[in-house]
């Protein structure tokens, strides 16, 4: 079966740390972009970061630009959110989502479950 | 980057048809993706591509484009069709899928 489970999420102070795992499985993970995709309570849909098979192509949102940092290790079949600095407005469930860019269109096809992250003093 | 822009809001009477719509000036270089997300739910890809449903996704579900516009059809709506609808598609440099709409909340009457 194909899957994605993440992990990490928590409670943090503002100012704080957290590091957001992804694990795949069912699915040759190194042919894929990954990507993160987060939800702030009450909120739309809102693309946070992607990183090519090979993590040679990394991109960030405006928002997380300079504070987070995507990873990903295709030996383990894992991709990795590093997130500093954090704020209030970081407070969301974070997903992890496969880019099926391919001939038959662009999508993110398979989703996580997420994980939640909370801001908060 | 770029902008898509949905209506907040959408009903439909059950069995009937709707159309949810997606506008944004990347659309007139990329397609748009379709998500349904139910409450609690992780969103669920419906259709991506010129008109393509991942499978387990049923045909009354289809999608169209034309100039600055995508839409979603949902042909004979059913209950469980009640969901909020996210398009998505490429940011205008085209290097990754890095914009969503607002989203659309479906309601079936």
């Amino acid at each position: 079966e194909v899957q994605l489970v993440e992990s990490g999420g928590g409670l943090v102070k503002p100012g704080g740390s957290l590091r957001l795992s992804c694990a795949a499985s069912g699915f040759t993970f190194s042919s894929y972009s990954m990507n993160w995709v987060r939800q702030a309570p009450g909120k739309g849909l809102e693309w946070v970061s992607s990183i090519s098979s090979s993590s040679s192509y990394i991109y960030y949102a405006d928002s997380v630009k300079g504070r987070f940092t995507i990873s990903r290790d295709n030996a383990k079949n894992s991709l990795y959110l590093q997130m500093n600095s954090l704020r209030a407005e970081d407070t969301a469930v974070y997903y992890c989502a496969r880019d099926t860019s391919g001939s038959r269109g662009d999508a993110f096809d398979i989703w996580g479950q997420g994980t939640m992250v909370t801001v908060s003093s | 980057s770029s902008e898509l822009t949905q209506d907040p809001a959408v009903s439909v009477a059950l069995g009937q048809t709707v159309r949810i719509t997606c506008q944004g000036d990347s659309l007139r270089s990329y397609y748009a993706s379709w998500y349904q997300q139910k409450p609690g739910q992780a969103p669920v890809l419906v259709i991506y591509g010129k008109n393509n449903r991942p499978s387990g996704i049923p045909d009354r579900f289809s999608g169209s484009s034309s100039g600055n516009t995508a839409s979603l059809t949902i042909t004979g709506a059913q209950a469980e069709d009640e969901a909020d609808y996210y398009c998505n598609s490429r940011d205008s440099s085209g290097n990754h899928l890095g914009v969503f709409g607002g989203g659309t909340k479906l309601t079936v009457l």
